[in-house]
């Protein structure tokens, strides 16, 4: 247990829904950052939030947002999905750069 | 735009062998992470490199960083079947998120 918690674990849904993924960090970690995988695109950084502040934004398509609330906990909001959301989600968190990102046993979506 | 390349992409090796995995990446960064992540499971830290120079070592594994030559490998020793996985370098952008190279899959047989 990496102490980073992500619910669910498995996530099947149809073209068109929106889903929220959730991701608990370590404790004491206040930087949440969301990362998606797929086979053809890799792993690939969405966004970073920072004691609830918007801090970084990557490749996260504007049909898909976050927020991280006052518990620290985030949420990845997820909508009119497309078969090519089909993907693993991960969360990490860190407490600073210098001591590396832990990451979440992630949340594997799939669209049908 | 920070890109990462590993080479190789795949790696078949015999056990016992040593081999190494490559890094590099396109702009300064003085922090770079090696990860193992298991099919179908998450990402476990391996080793963090903060400096150029650095060298860390785990079991089979040593990892070091040059940052002048913008390089990073992950050389393995004596290799044992409990090291198939896929392997990921990921270089800190300077804003505290990180680019992955694509990952190096080793599958390490008898």
């Amino acid at each position: 247990d990496s102490g980073v918690t992500q619910t669910p674990k498995h996530l099947i849904t149809a073209t068109g829904q929106r889903v929220t993924l959730r991701c608990s960090p370590r404790s004491g970690d206040l930087s949440v950052y969301w990362y998606q995988q797929s086979l053809d695109q890799g792993l690939q950084f969405l966004i970073q939030y920072y004691n609830g502040e918007e801090r970084a934004k990557g490749n996260i398509l504007e049909r898909f947002s976050a927020q991280q609330f006052p518990d620290l906990h985030s949420e990845l909001n997820l909508s009119s999905l497309e078969l090519g959301d089909s993907a693993l989600y991960f969360c990490a968190s860190s407490a600073d750069r210098l001591s590396g990102y832990t990451f979440g046993s992630g949340t594997r979506l799939t669209v049908v | 735009e920070l890109k990462v390349e590993q080479n190789p992409l795949f790696l078949s090796m015999q056990e016992g062998k040593n081999y190494t995995i490559y890094c590099n990446y396109s702009t300064t960064s003085d922090r770079l992470y090696w990860y193992r992540q298991d099919p179908g499971k998450s990402l476990e830290s391996l080793f963090v490199l903060l400096s150029n120079g650095a060298v860390k070592q785990e079991g089979r594994l040593m990892a070091s960083l040059d940052t002048k030559a913008r390089l990073s490998t992950l050389h393995i020793t004596a290799a044992v079947h409990d090291l198939s996985a896929t392997y990921f370098c990921a270089v800190d952008s300077g804003y505290s998120t990180l680019t992955f190279g694509k990952g190096t899959m080793l599958l390490v047989s008898p």
